[in-house]
């Protein structure tokens, strides 16, 4: 299995404010994701992080509003940009690892309030 | 339609029952699925991956059906810790696509 270390754990924020999420793998992933979950709802993936390139997202998830790096293999970032009350929920950071077995492991999460 | 659908629950059953949670999906292209377990406020956990026609590991068993897009999940002689949700997801792509989660309560 792969550690993921997320922080940070929780944020309250103010709206307007941008707030800057890490995750880090403590091995060689091939597959980096970003998901939300809002309270009593399941997880929605934001982007796939792809290594030295630009985020792929998924609909209705933008660049300029969660901008995303991935400068190596094992480290990514998720920008929640111009906060609004809305985007108050868990962020999810995540990693796979492709083989004959196709595992995804999680980052703690971190619990965002924007105020 | 979401691409993978869950009964929502909550199940709440006794010690020691066997309940059963069901998945469909509708992405016939999918091509590995599996069941993650989250408690509450923490991250979701992989419990169960599920291939072919499915697999067992103590007192779960996880059974995929193509034909009918179906997945389901077995737990047998329930205990308290099992309480919590259970994501039935699909891969697509390399792309985890989750359902809604079903809830589990196990009393005394």
């Amino acid at each position: 299995s792969a550690v993921i270390s997320q922080k940070p754990s929780r944020d309250i924020c103010q709206r307007g404010t941008s707030l800057t999420i890490q995750c880090q793998v403590d091995s060689q992933v091939t597959m980096m994701f970003w998901y939300r979950q809002q309270p009593g709802q399941s997880l929605t993936l934001i982007a796939t992080a792809n290594q030295g390139s630009e985020a792929t997202y998924e609909s209705g998830f933008v660049i300029d509003k969660f901008p995303i790096s991935r400068p190596n293999l094992t480290f990514s970032t998720l920008t929640v940009s111009n906060m609004s009350p809305e985007d108050s929920s868990i962020y999810l950071c995540s990693a796979m690892r492709q083989g004959r077995i196709t595992e995804a492991f999680f980052g703690q999460g971190t619990r965002l309030t924007v105020v | 339609r979401k691409e993978v659908e869950q009964d929502p629950g909550p199940f709440n059953v006794p010690e020691g029952a066997t309940v059963a949670f069901n998945c469909t999906y509708s992405n016939s292209a999918s091509q590995s699925f599996f069941w993650y377990r989250q408690d509450c406020r923490k991250e979701p956990k992989l419990l169960m991956s599920v291939y072919s026609s499915g697999n067992e590991d103590g007192r779960f068993t996880a059974q995929l059906n193509r034909a009918s897009q179906y997945i389901s999940l077995l737990i047998r002689d329930s205990k308290l810790s099992d309480s919590a949700t259970y994501l039935c997801v699909s891969d697509s792509s390399y792309k985890l696509i989750f359902g809604s989660g079903t809830r589990l309560l196990v009393r005394p």
